[in-house]
């Protein structure tokens, strides 16, 4: 079955610190990979994507992800946190034949002034 | 741009009520767009695909007939949660799909809470 994991439930960083929030995907074919954040009581921004070719994504409110082929990875990152990121991110998967997305169980992201 | 735009935000009413949920995507034409509920602390679960002027297509174990979507032109589809009960409360949201490169791009959602 076709399945995207958050490892983390949370993820907690102090501001200013780099942060990490880990996706994994188990999808057959080359899929589109997307990275959202929902704010409370709020529907889902989008941060950035992964088509194709270069494998760091820039996105976004600084966010980056790194697309790693052989790990079938797709990590958000930002160097510098702040304490306005503090959200749910949701990693998601589309298979190259569905428009559908396949979502992860998200992970809260709580930064620390 | 890519705006969508979901009304109403929050709705309260009692059992046994029909829900409208209006779902428009302000600056652009949708191909396709998205039903999700969204439990307390829970990811999104598609519930079901409209593409304008066909019929959607739900996702197994959704009531096509206690959910019914109409996606009347490309800017604007909606929900209808029918005859609600207590346990159809829950946050809904849409989204809009420009193509398949494209992002989805989501509603604010609904807050549905029957009584």
């Amino acid at each position: 079955a076709q399945s995207v994991a958050q490892p983390e439930d949370q993820v907690n960083v102090a501001e200013g610190n780099p942060l990490t929030v880990k996706c994994t995907y188990s999808v057959s074919g080359n899929p589109y990979l997307f990275w959202y954040v929902q704010y409370p009581n709020r529907g889902l921004q989008f941060l950035l994507k992964y088509i194709t070719g270069d494998n760091l994504v820039k996105g976004s409110y600084g966010f980056e992800a790194e697309f790693n082929k052989s790990q079938t990875s797709f990590h958000l990152k930002k160097p510098s946190a702040l304490v306005s990121d503090s959200a749910l991110y949701f990693c998601a998967v589309r298979p190259y034949n569905t428009d559908k997305l396949i979502f992860g169980t998200g992970t809260r992201l709580q930064v620390f002034p | 741009g890519a705006v969508v735009s979901q009304h109403p935000s929050r709705v309260i009413c009692k059992s046994g009520t029909s829900v409208k949920i209006e779902c428009r995507s302000l600056d652009f034409q949708a191909t396709t767009m998205f039903w999700y509920r969204q439990f307390p602390k829970q990811s999104l679960m598609l519930m079901a695909t409209s593409n304008e002027g066909s019929k959607a297509t739900y996702e197994q174990g959704v009531e096509k007939d206690k959910f019914l979507i109409n996606h009347a032109s490309l800017t604007l589809s909606t929900l209808t949660v029918t005859s609600a009960h207590p346990e159809d409360s829950s946050f809904y949201i849409c989204s809009a799909g420009q193509g398949q490169n494209q992002p989805q791009h989501f509603g604010d959602g609904t807050r549905l809470s029957i009584l």
